[in-house]
């Protein structure tokens, strides 16, 4: 079973409407969360991450996300969108069970913005 | 932030030769590297890491002998993608764990545009 799922490959949403990209992670031990932004033809940008303490990480860019324990989840969310936010989002795990662990990617969530 | 970089961010070869890339940490000590392969509208699909000093490991299904991959220095991983064949046209992106992170927090080049003709 993947480690990271990312419901809905593409998420359509008005200039200046609220975004909400999903994210929800399959692991007994809540893992350390990751949000990329990758623009066409470009490597991946950190957004923000959640290791420890506070659950609600504000990130670049205005983005925010909540992990949330009991829903296993870590979605990415915007007030209002801009045209500028038009790219390919992933959300990434990394296992918190000490020593080196992998990344996991999820298979990414393309937003598109509506003028 | 930490950087990495990737040489050449774009490279077209012919069918049969072999072409390297380049990954750089410019201002951290990476003694792990990775290596990632991104077909279109797909997500990363890890393919090796690299250690400085010693052989790379490799995923499973990634052919060790096709993708060389050379670690020599702390900032420097190389991958060479030998006797290169249309299939192997991708998009390649590094990263670099950085030594003292301490959530295992990898940094991202800005990948390498690959194709072969």
């Amino acid at each position: 079973a993947r480690s990271v799922t990312q419901l809905g490959s593409h998420v359509s949403v008005s200039e200046g409407a609220l975004v909400l990209l999903r994210c929800n992670y399959s692991s007994s031990v809540p893992p350390y969360l990751f949000w990329y932004v990758q623009y066409p033809n470009q490597g991946l940008q950190l957004l923000l991450k959640y290791t420890t303490g506070a659950t609600l990480v504000k990130g670049i860019n205005g983005f925010e996300a909540e992990f949330k324990k009991s829903e296993t989840s870590f979605h990415l969310t915007k007030p209002s969108a801009h045209m500028s936010d038009a790219a390919e989002y992933f959300c990434a795990v990394i296992p918190n069970s000490g020593g080196y662990q992998k990344v996991t990617f999820g298979t990414g969530t393309k937003l598109q913005v509506i003028p | 932030g930490a950087v990495v970089s990737q040489h050449p961010s774009r490279v077209i070869c012919k069918s049969g030769t072999s072409v390297k890339i380049e990954c750089r940490s410019l201002d951290f000590q990476a003694t792990t590297m990775f290596w990632y392969r991104q077909f279109p509208k797909q997500s990363l699909m890890l393919m090796a890491t690299s250690n400085e000093g010693s052989k790379a490991t490799y995923e499973q299904g990634v052919e060790k002998d096709k993708f060389l991959i050379n670690h020599a220095s702390l900032t420097l991983s190389t991958l060479t993608v030998t006797s290169a064949h249309p299939e192997d046209s991708s998009f390649y992106i590094c990263s670099a764990r950085d030594y003292g992170s301490l959530y295992n927090e990898q940094f991202f080049g800005p990948g390498t545009r690959l194709t072969v003709l």
